[in-house]
């Protein structure tokens, strides 16, 4: 069954470097998204993506954010300068229209720590 | 905007009790509705779903039924088992984004 991968699994930096973070997609899905999970609160949206493009974002995605598609078939997300409370787990998720009865699709999560 | 209520956790049961986790939501418009559940030290995984009003979901033992009058998406399962111990959210879809509850920790002990 196709799935939504992710890596690195867990990233570790120090404050103030740049991470990229990256996710592949379910190969025939056009919509993509990011969502983060701060440890013990609850899973937040941060952007939509579609046609090489952002459509929708949150107020957490700021000018530190940077997402794009460099190839068919990543997807990925860049901090500029991380912070401490960037620290977080990062999910991709991709689906197949924006249709709210078609399901996103989640990957396994990308941790990132920010010492 | 969009928002989903969801009781705070953690829940502790015995295996086999009766579980319920409730969930509200508001939303503009006619959502899709979701539960989601998070292993320890894993992603988010599908449990079920529910489009339109009077929908039932189910998958694995569980339910929920979508209440447009209640703005409710309760999830209930009739014997839970160790192996259902994990953290379960609560969701909902309009355009575009997920929205999602805080999450529900259940802990089944045997």
């Amino acid at each position: 069954e196709p799935e939504v991968t992710q890596t690195p699994s867990h990233q570790v930096t120090q404050m103030g470097q740049e991470v990229i973070l990256r996710c592949v997609p379910i190969s025939n899905h056009l919509y993509f998204y990011w969502y983060r999970q701060i440890l013990g609160q609850k899973v937040e949206f941060l952007v939509s993506f579609y046609n090489n493009e952002i459509s929708e974002k949150s107020e957490i995605f700021d000018d530190q954010f940077s997402v794009e598609r460099p190839d068919g078939s990543n997807f990925t997300l860049k901090i500029r300068s991380t912070k401490l409370e960037d620290s977080a787990m990062y999910f991709c998720a991709s689906g197949l229209a924006e249709y709210n009865n078609n399901e996103q699709f989640f990957g396994p999560g990308t941790r990132l720590t920010v010492l | 905007g969009d928002s989903v209520t969801q009781m705070e956790g953690p829940v502790t049961l015995s295996e086999e009790a009766f579980l319920t986790i409730n969930c509200t939501y508001t939303a503009t418009g006619y959502p899709s509705l979701f539960w989601y559940v998070q292993y320890p030290g894993e992603g988010l995984q599908l449990l079920l779903k529910a489009t339109k009003a009077d929908d039932k979901g189910s998958n694995k033992g569980f339910e929920a039924t979508y209440r447009k009058e209640t703005t409710s998406f309760h999830l209930e399962k009739g014997s839970v088992q160790v192996s259902d111990s994990a953290v379960y959210f609560c969701a909902l879809r309009g355009y575009q984004k997920v929205t999602f509850g805080i999450g529900t920790k259940l802990q089944v002990i045997p």
